[in-house]
Parts: structure tokens; sequence; C-alpha cells
């Protein structure tokens, strides 16, 4: 089956500017997670949805980051008034119910670079 | 906090050698523990779990076991391959309010030589 999708796969935009990640989920996976992963770090939490609802949105690093899943399905990270240190691969990942040690299954990433 | 402390790297063996990737972890609470493999050009992807205490995690030749007595889930496999070439992480989830979020390692770069 289909796994976990993200669009694009990479952007370029200037700072200052406002872009909009999306991931599309596995199908039937209620829970979502986002991270956020530096050149030769680990990925690092950004947020998690259960369904519709951001359940845990504590790795969001400020109120420039915002992200949504209105339909409990897609969601989109958004990102106003881009800096330079945002620069870094988002990714997507999913998992079926987000219940204890559940495997969650990862998108390619989009590769956001911040001129 | 949650952390996770891995091996440094980046690692080079050759074909067929003994592979030991070392992971230690701090946490609050009783974890469940993941190592995740990045091969080039793709994503991330799960090689195995273990979700107590002395389980046994294994997939493709390799094998963790969930050590909470020193806070342990190492990696090994005994005879490594060039496809084996990948970044590897370690990771754990808290449980922390039904948040199963990841905290992952820094990841330890390996490279097979023929």
């Amino acid at each position: 089956g289909a796994g976990v999708s993200q669009t694009p796969s990479n952007k370029v935009t200037e700072k200052g500017k406002y872009v909009e990640l999306r991931c599309d989920p596995i199908s039937g996976h209620t829970a979502l997670y986002w991270y956020r992963q530096s050149l030769g770090q680990g990925p690092e939490f950004l947020i998690y949805f259960q369904g519709t609802g951001a359940a845990d949105d504590s790795g969001l690093p400020n109120d420039r980051f915002f992200a949504v899943r209105p339909e409990g399905s897609v969601s989109t990270l958004k990102i106003q008034r881009t800096e330079r240190g945002d620069s870094a691969v988002y990714l997507c990942a999913s998992s079926f119910s987000g219940g204890n040690g559940e495997t969650q299954y990862f998108g390619p990433g989009t590769r956001l670079l911040v001129l | 906090g949650d952390s996770v402390t891995q091996m440094e790297g980046p690692v080079t063996l050759s074909e067929e050698a003994f592979l030991t990737i070392n992971c230690t972890y701090t946490a609050t609470g009783y974890p469940s523990l993941f190592w995740y493999v990045q091969y080039p050009g793709e994503g991330l992807q799960l090689l195995l779990k273990a979700t107590k205490a002395d389980d046994k995690g294994s997939n493709k030749g390799f094998e963790a076991t969930y050590r909470k007595e020193t806070t342990s889930f190492h990696l090994e496999k005994g005879s490594v391959q060039v496809s084996d070439s990948a970044v590897y992480f370690c990771a754990l989830s808290d449980h922390d309010f039904g948040n199963e979020k990841l905290t992952f390692g820094t990841g330890t770069r390996l490279t097979i030589i023929p």
C-alpha cells in the first residue's frame, strides 16, 4: 500500500516569505507527527496530532510555526516569516493509533532552504 | 528530559566484520526503544524495536536487547554487508501523556567497504 507522502520534496524560499509543507499519512492512521532534522542531527519533534486535534505542540520552536489537520488525514505545516535558521528537512510520520510502542512510518521529507 | 546518546561516527568496516553501535538513554518512565535506518537517498525506516525490558528486537540480521539495568539498546550484527551502509538512529518513545513522540540520537553513519 501507499506510504506517507510529502510535498514538495524541495522548497527554496527567501527570508521573510511564507511556506506550506504538506503531509499525506498512511490511510487509516489516526496519529500524525511532524519532526525537523537539521544537517548531521537526528530528527526533533515538533507537533503531534491525534485525529484532527493537535494533542501536543510543545516542540514548535515559536509562533511562526503552525500546523493543521482539519479532516484528520492530510496535515499542513505552515511557517510564517521564514528565517535562514528554518532551513532543514521537515519529516512527517504516521502510526495506526498512537499507542505504546507503535511503529511510526516516515515520509521522504521536505527539504526547505531559506535564502 | 528524555535523551538518547549514541556512538559517534562515522564508522567504517570491512565486509563480514562484526558491528556494534552503542546506544544509551535517559527517560523518566519505561520507554519503548527503536533503531531506525536511513539508506542513501531514502527516508527513515524502522529497523527493529523493543517495548519492554529484556526484549530483543531483530531484523535483517541485526539485533538489539533492551537493557534496563544499563539503560542501553546497542545494535549488533555478526557479519555486515556493503548494502548495510547507511545512517543508523537510536530512538525512544516515553509514553508521555499518550504522546508517543520519538526522541532520537544524533545518528551514526556506517560505511562498509568490500
